[in-house]
């Protein structure tokens, strides 16, 4: 069935560093892959998505890289802060207008921003 | 800016026992699920509904699931003899089903605990 394979899966880094998690998916038919901040408790928090169409896309510090052809895709975050301390989770899904649309989740990755 | 809500946002029930959680989607929105995520585990997909039936489900959701949308703003999820497996962060989730907005807005979740 459909797989969303996720590394590291614990990630520790010097406050300012970069930070990389990368994913690898199964399905061909996915053709979109967001990417969600979770706090502990808390649901998880769309940061930032990338579409089939697109290889890369930034949005301030965070950037995300996908190859089709791989079935690969990475969240890079630049000069991490404290607040970037987290789990992050990698997904893929059809996307709408398909009968299957369902959001298809990575293992996560905590990520720890270390003072 | 509109939000999924659900409620409640604890339950504890006992083994056995039947359990409704409830969602309202946002308002315009078209394409209703639900997902749950154990402690510590990934997000996982439950069901998908849309123009008032099911349009997929996994394999998580047998017999012992069901949703409905009983009127035009709720939608429940109903776990019909709870299972000490069953404790898990259930999360109700709605879109719009456009082409131009692919995400899904998630709800903050209601942590069911069974004993």
């Amino acid at each position: 069935g459909e797989n969303v394979e996720q590394h590291p899966s614990t990630l520790s880094v010097q406050e300012g560093d970069s930070a990389v998690i990368k994913c690898t998916y199964s399905d061909s038919a996915s053709n979109y892959f967001p990417w969600y901040k979770q706090e502990l408790g808390k649901r998880p928090q769309l940061i930032i998505d990338i579409r089939s169409n697109v290889g890369e896309k930034k949005d301030q510090r965070i950037a995300v890289t996908l190859n089709k052809t791989a079935k690969h895709f990475s969240l890079h975050i630049t000069e991490t802060q404290p607040e970037d301390s987290a789990v992050y989770f990698c997904a893929a899904s059809r996307g709408p207008m398909n009968r299957d649309d369902k959001i298809i989740f990575g293992k996560g990755t905590r990520l720890h921003i270390l003072p | 800016e509109p939000e999924v809500t659900q409620t409640p946002s604890h339950q504890v029930t006992q083994m056995g026992q039947e359990v409704i959680l409830r969602c309202v989607p946002i308002s315009n929105h078209l394409y209703f699920y639900w997902y749950r995520q154990i402690l510590g585990q990934k997000v996982e997909f439950l069901v998908s509904f849309y123009n008032n039936e099911i349009s997929e489900k996994s394999e998580i959701f047998d017999d012992q699931f069901s949703v409905e949308r009983p009127d035009g703003s709720n939608f429940t999820l109903k776990i019909r003899s709870t299972k000490l497996e069953d404790s898990a962060m259930y999360f109700c989730a709605s879109s719009p089903g456009l082409a131009a907005s692919y995400e899904q807005y998630f709800g903050p979740g209601t942590r069911l605990t069974v004993t």
